[in-house]
C-alpha cells in the first residue's frame, strides 16, 4: 500500500539557517503530495502541495518539488524564522483514496 | 469564516464512560473525516463520510461510531472509553475526494482516558 516516510526529528536550527526536511513515498501511479504544518496548540494547515511530477509547491518561503524519479518531496526553506517552529507532516493522496501521512517532524528554531 | 470547528478542546474521561466529539463545517463540503493523532505518530483515519447519511470505516474504527445527519455536522461517539483512546482527535472536511483536493482541519480535541 501507499506510505510516506519522513526524516526523524526533532530538528533544531538557529534563526536564518537553511532547512531541509526529507520526505519519500511509496505509491503506485501518480499521487498528489502535500506538506501540512501544525503550529503549537492548533490543527493541521495545508502548507503547499504538488499534483504531478516536477511540479514545485511553494508558500511562505517554503518549497518542495515533486520528484518522481527519486519518489521524494523534500521541504526546503532558505532562511527560517522562530515563527516556523511547528510540526511538519508530509502526506500523499491517490485519487479518491484517503490521505496517508508521515509521522511528522518537529522543528524548533532558536533565536 | 469559521471553517471546521470542534468541541470540546480538552476532555478527561474515566474508563468506561462515553462521550461525543462534535465537528461542524460551514464550507458546504460533502466529505468529512475523523483522524486520531498519537504522540510521535502521523494521523490515522478513524471514519469518513461522503455525504449526509453515508459513512464508512477508516484504518482504526474499533471503539468509535459516527453519524452524518446533515452536511455540516459529523459527530464522533466513544461508547466505552479505554486508555488506548487517549489521543488528539482531528476532524477534517473537503469539497471532493479528488487526489488534488485540500482537506481542511479543525483545531483538535485532546482526550485523556484514565
Amino acid at each position: 500500500g501507499n506510505s510516506v516516510t519522513q526524516m526523524e526529528g526533532p530538528v533544531t536550527l538557529s534563526e536564518e539557517a537553511f532547512l531541509t526536511i526529507n520526505c519519500t513515498y511509496t505509491a503506485t501511479g501518480y499521487p498528489s503530495l502535500f506538506w501540512y504544518v501544525q503550529y503549537p496548540g492548533e490543527g493541521l494547515q495545508l502548507l503547499l502541495k504538488a499534483t504531478k511530477a516536477d511540479d514545485k509547491g511553494s508558500n511562505k518561503g517554503f518549497e518542495a518539488t515533486y520528484r518522481k524519479e527519486t519518489t521524494s518531496f523534500h521541504l526546503e526553506k532558505g532562511s527560517v524564522q522562530v515563527s516556523d517552529s511547528a510540526v511538519y507532516f508530509c502526506a500523499l493522496r491517490q485519487g479518491a483514496q484517503k490521505l496517508v501521512f508521515g509521522q511528522g517532524t518537529r522543528l524548533t528554531i532558536n533565536p | 469564516n469559521a471553517g471546521v470547528t470542534q468541541t470540546p478542546k480538552f476532555r478527561i474521561l474515566k474508563i468506561g464512560q462515553s462521550m461525543t466529539l462534535q465537528c461542524t463545517q460551514d464550507m458546504n463540503h460533502n466529505y468529512m473525516y475523523w483522524y486520531r493523532q498519537d504522540p510521535g505518530m502521523g494521523l490515522k483515519l478513524i471514519y469518513y463520510s461522503v455525504g449526509a447519511g453515508i459513512t464508512d470505516k477508516g484504518e482504526v474504527p474499533n471503539g468509535y461510531n459516527v453519524s452524518r445527519s446533515t452536511t455540516e455536522d459529523f459527530p464522533l461517539r466513544l461508547e466505552l472509553a479505554a486508555p488506548s483512546q487517549t489521543s488528539v482527535y482531528f476532524c477534517a472536511s473537503s469539497y471532493s475526494t479528488s487526489g488534488t483536493d485540500t482537506q481542511y482541519f479543525g483545531p483538535g480535541t485532546r482526550l485523556t482516558v484514565l
